[in-house]
């Protein structure tokens, strides 16, 4: 089993649909959880951070952790076509001085105008 | 403007030859990072640094080397014991941590690496 797993997609949908993107991990010691939004051929930009369960908003995206079930999503709002890009999740442990980060494989989103 | 810079954005190598990849921050980060990303294999970790002369092997640094003489740099060099190094590659960097909280990575814009 893989220390983090994404779903797959590719994930299309039409503007203004609700976007619901998950991650779920398997090593109990990730504290810190990320989000990380790569469009085509561009570096990854950091979207949402979060290091405890429950729910943090910044605008239209919802980052949910659930440390319980290991599961973790992001969550996009009235979805816009500038969302269309790579999504990437991101976790870390709080071993020392352990910044290694592990990344989900990614899920490429299509919003359609 | 703070960042990260990453040069060439576009490489070609020939068979046999060595390559190196540029990485520079301004960001006075003291922990640097090289990924590799291929389709569908998402990101993985080839080498990180946490501090000035010092850097340790990630998942597949095999074929791969760096060096760190400077906060500022972290070049990457693709040898030829790299065999399949077509690939689009990725240098980050963090504040240094100690187990606390908030330390993320911040991206360069990648240098994709073409085998001639």
């Amino acid at each position: 089993q893989k220390e983090v797993e994404q779903d797959p997609g590719p994930l299309s949908v039409p503007e203004g649909a609700i976007v619901s993107l998950n991650c779920t991990y398997s090593n109990s010691a990730f504290q810190y959880f990320m989000w990380y939004r790569q469009y085509s051929r561009k570096g990854p930009e950091l979207l949402m951070y979060t290091y405890s369960s429950g729910n943090k908003e910044d605008g239209r995206f919802t980052a949910q952790v659930d440390k319980s079930s290991k599961y973790i999503s992001l969550f996009i709002r009235d979805s816009q076509p500038s969302d269309s890009a790579t999504y990437l999740c991101a976790m870390r442990d709080l071993t020392g001085a352990n910044s290694k980060l592990t990344f989900g494989k990614g899920i490429t989103l299509s919003v359609r105008p | 403007d703070g960042g990260i810079t990453q040069s060439p954005k576009y490489l070609f190598r020939k068979e046999g030859q060595n390559v190196t990849l540029s990485c520079e921050q301004n960001l006075n980060h003291d922990a640097m990072y090289w990924y590799r990303q291929d389709p569908g294999q998402g990101l993985r970790l080839i080498y990180y640094s946490q501090i000035v002369n010092d850097f340790q092997k990630g998942d597949i640094a095999e074929g791969y080397s760096v060096s760190r003489e400077k906060k500022e740099s972290f070049p990457l060099t693709v040898t030829s014991a790299q065999k399949n190094p077509t690939a689009f590659y990725l240098c980050a960097s963090s504040r240094r941590t100690s187990g606390g909280p908030q330390e993320t990575q911040y991206f360069g814009p990648g240098t994709r690496l073409l085998v001639l």
